[in-house]
């Protein structure tokens, strides 16, 4: 695609309902990068995909998040029990270059408010 | 731990004003530094530098790393209010493929 597609743009989850959150990313873009962002704070690292190989998954907060993305394109991010704090925008990012210099293409995000 | 600070936080200023946006870093064996523009949706990017000294351009826009000083700075000239959105500097290091993003400055710009 032209971009990176998030979906849903936006979910109201009521604490303790799983959620599971979508990416889309721009074809042929080998690295797939997961962020959260709380309001008023700049993103923070969760997790990193090359192809499907997850190589870092130390920004996970807890082991109620888990990615995945298994044909090495589409990722899906899934909270287990959602919290209050899980509340956030969930942004993806992807880049054609394996541990190359280029700017990333973030993606639109996905709005969580836990109610 | 490897940390990125932006300042100011917040800043108001009226069409037409020149601003400076910093950013200072702090990352084990640095690589790069970006900055991102972020309206209301997607993080989108401006520039990214590796070398001292060396300013990169984008019409009204420019900016520059000092790595002995470990910061950046972002101009904006002649402000327009499509200018208006938050800044975000982020680092990257050899070590790591994510990056690492300050807190952001929003800017607004009024008519």
């Amino acid at each position: 695609g032209a971009g990176v597609s998030q979906s849903p743009r936006y979910k109201v989850a009521k604490r303790g309902q799983d959620v599971a959150l979508r990416c889309d990313p721009i074809s042929g873009h080998v690295s797939l990068f997961w962020y959260q962002q709380a309001l008023g704070q700049g993103p923070e690292f969760l997790t990193y995909f090359q192809n499907e190989a997850q190589l870092d998954k130390s920004g996970l907060p807890s082991d109620r998040f888990f990615a995945e993305r298994p044909e090495g394109s589409v990722s899906t991010l899934k909270i287990q029990r959602t919290q209050q704090e899980d509340s956030a925008v969930y942004l993806c990012a992807s880049s054609d270059r394996d541990r190359g210099l280029g700017g990333y293409t973030f993606g639109s995000g996905t709005r969580l408010t836990v109610v | 731990e490897d940390k990125v600070v932006q300042s100011p936080l917040s800043l108001v200023v009226h069409e037409g004003d020149t601003v400076t946006l910093n950013c200072s870093y702090e990352v084990t064996n640095f690589r790069s530094l970006l900055w991102y523009k972020q309206e209301k949706k997607a993080p989108t990017f401006l520039f990214m530098l590796t070398s001292s000294g060396i300013e990169k351009k984008s019409g009204r826009l420019s900016s520059i790393l000092d790595k002995k000083e470990l910061f950046s700075i972002l101009n904006i000239t002649a402000t327009q209010t499509g200018d208006s959105a938050v800044y975000l500097c982020a680092a990257k290091s050899y070590n790591t493929d994510k990056l690492i993003f300050g807190t952001g400055t929003r800017l607004q710009v009024f008519p």
